[in-house]
């Protein structure tokens, strides 16, 4: 069964850094692209990130780019987002999630992380 | 970036009768290779996004066949053909045609 677990969700100040991970099983992980999908409370969802598998193609969303990095360890099945420059607009909750391979699309969804960004 | 608009944010729907949800796309989302990628996605209450539908109409493994999407360019249409009283949720529209992938705003099914 393919799962992914998010964990590292926190409250935090703003200005300050965190870095979230992503555990995955019941697939190869390093034979898929990754990406962060976020929620704001009470909102809609909003990409964030992708890394593929050989972490030489990397895309951010504008709203990120610069204060993210995303990143994986393919030997610990592992995702990575780290995040700097935590603004109160951060808050919500961030979704490891798999890509559909070669269809892009997203199939499979974590139950997500919680970070809140408040002084 | 592609903006994403979906219509309506809200529809009320009784079960066995069909529903329809519509997203437009800013620009085009037909791909360099020839295929649109456009997916929906279907959030219940207190759950993560679920895949329903990915490239404009193919629907994704396990998912029933009352739900179909069809489209073209820059608009395309999500219908379920009889609502289920466990269709109740948000659905939201997807591109991946370009970077930076963008949602719709989401579209909330009530009975």
């Amino acid at each position: 069964e393919v799962q992914v677990v998010e964990s590292g969700g926190n409250l935090v100040q703003p200005g300050e850094s965190l870095r979230l991970s992503c555990v995955a099983s019941g697939f190869i992980f390093s034979d898929y692209n990754m990406h962060w999908v976020r929620q704001a409370p009470g909102k809609g969802l909003e990409w964030v990130s992708h890394l593929n598998g050989g972490s030489n193609d990397i895309q951010y969303a504008g709203s990120v780019a610069g204060r993210f990095t995303i990143s994986r360890d393919n030997a610990k099945n592992s995702l990575y987002l780290h995040m700097t420059s935590l603004r109160v607009e951060d808050t919500a909750v961030y979704f490891c999630a798999r890509d559909l391979r070669d269809n892009y699309s997203i199939d499979h969804w974590g139950q997500g992380t919680l970070v809140t960004v408040s002084s | 970036d592609i903006v994403m608009t979906q219509t309506p944010i809200s529809s009320p729907v009784t079960p066995g009768q069909p529903a329809s949800i519509s997203c437009r796309s800013s620009e085009s989302l037909v791909h360099s290779d020839g295929n649109t990628y456009l997916s929906w996605l279907q959030q219940r209450p207190g759950q993560p996004p679920r895949l329903l539908i990915y490239k404009t109409s193919k629907r994704f493994s396990g998912v029933p066949d009352r739900f179909s999407g069809s489209g073209v360019g820059t608009d395309f249409t999500l219908e379920i053909s009889r609502v289920e009283a466990e269709d109740v949720g948000v659905y939201y529209c997807m591109q991946a045609t370009q970077f930076p992938w963008t949602f719709g705003q989401g579209t909330k099914v009530e009975i």
